[in-house]
């Protein structure tokens, strides 16, 4: 499997500002998801990143909220925005890297405090 | 509906001793994918295995091995040996092939403690 990154590892920011997460793949990859767990609780999706269009959002999750981009087939970012308390959690990036397999791959995570 | 249920939340137990995570899945999909994640406290997950659903032998894998049973709908993990650095969260997943979204549905988890 391919080495996938995020940054920030983890961050502490302030209720109202927003904050942009970057998922990098050494190696291009046909889809690629965003995850948030929060505190003690199981992995929830919050979309797919797709390559040159829109994000596709699961039930409960808006662009407005949480933006992503993925302008190429090994970067993507999600943004959480107008933060909360409530936004504190882990988000993961996973990525899956071709037709032929369902398996996906989970980068480390960003580690998110919100204050 | 589709669901994972990882009934034990958690479960604690001694250095050597064998372990066994228990996954229950429910699915209308004949193609599906059952998938064990581990979350060690540094908050990655790690994969560890795949398997569909037209295939059922058992898997081992050093000292993890994973009981596939479609009539039962389960899919359990056993650590046999278990260390310390075994402690984790782990993960049970199912992915339908005919929702065509390659999306995952996770279980709530089972927190392993081994003590040494």
């Amino acid at each position: 499997s391919a080495v996938i990154s995020q940054k920030p590892s983890r961050d502490i920011c302030q209720r109202g500002t927003s904050l942009t997460i970057q998922c990098q793949v050494d190696s291009q990859v046909t889809m690629m998801f965003w995850y948030r767990q929060q505190p003690g609780q199981s992995l929830t999706l919050i979309a797919t990143a797709n390559q040159g269009s829109e994000a596709t959002y699961e039930s409960g999750f808006v662009i407005d909220k949480f933006p992503i981009s993925r302008p190429n087939l090994t970067f993507s970012t999600l943004t959480v925005s107008n933060m909360s308390p409530e936004d504190s959690s882990i988000y993961l990036c996973s990525v899956r890297y071709g037709l032929e397999t369902d398996t996906q791959y989970f980068g480390p995570g960003t580690r998110l405090t919100v204050l | 509906a589709q669901k994972v249920t990882q009934a034990q939340t958690e479960i604690s137990v001694v250095e050597k001793e064998d372990v066994t995570l228990d996954c229950v899945y429910e699915t209308r999909d004949t193609t599906y994918y059952l998938f064990w994640y581990k979350q060690p406290p540094s908050g990655e997950l790690v994969f560890l295995i795949r398997r569909n659903s037209f295939d059922e032998q058992n898997e081992i894998s050093g000292r993890y091995s994973w009981n596939f049973q479609k009539s039962t709908s389960s899919f359990n993990f056993t650590i046999t040996a278990s260390q310390v650095v075994d402690s984790a969260v782990y993960f049970c997943a199912l992915s339908e092939a005919s929702s065509g979204t390659y999306k995952y549905i996770f279980g709530t988890g089972t927190r392993l403690k081994v003590l040494a």
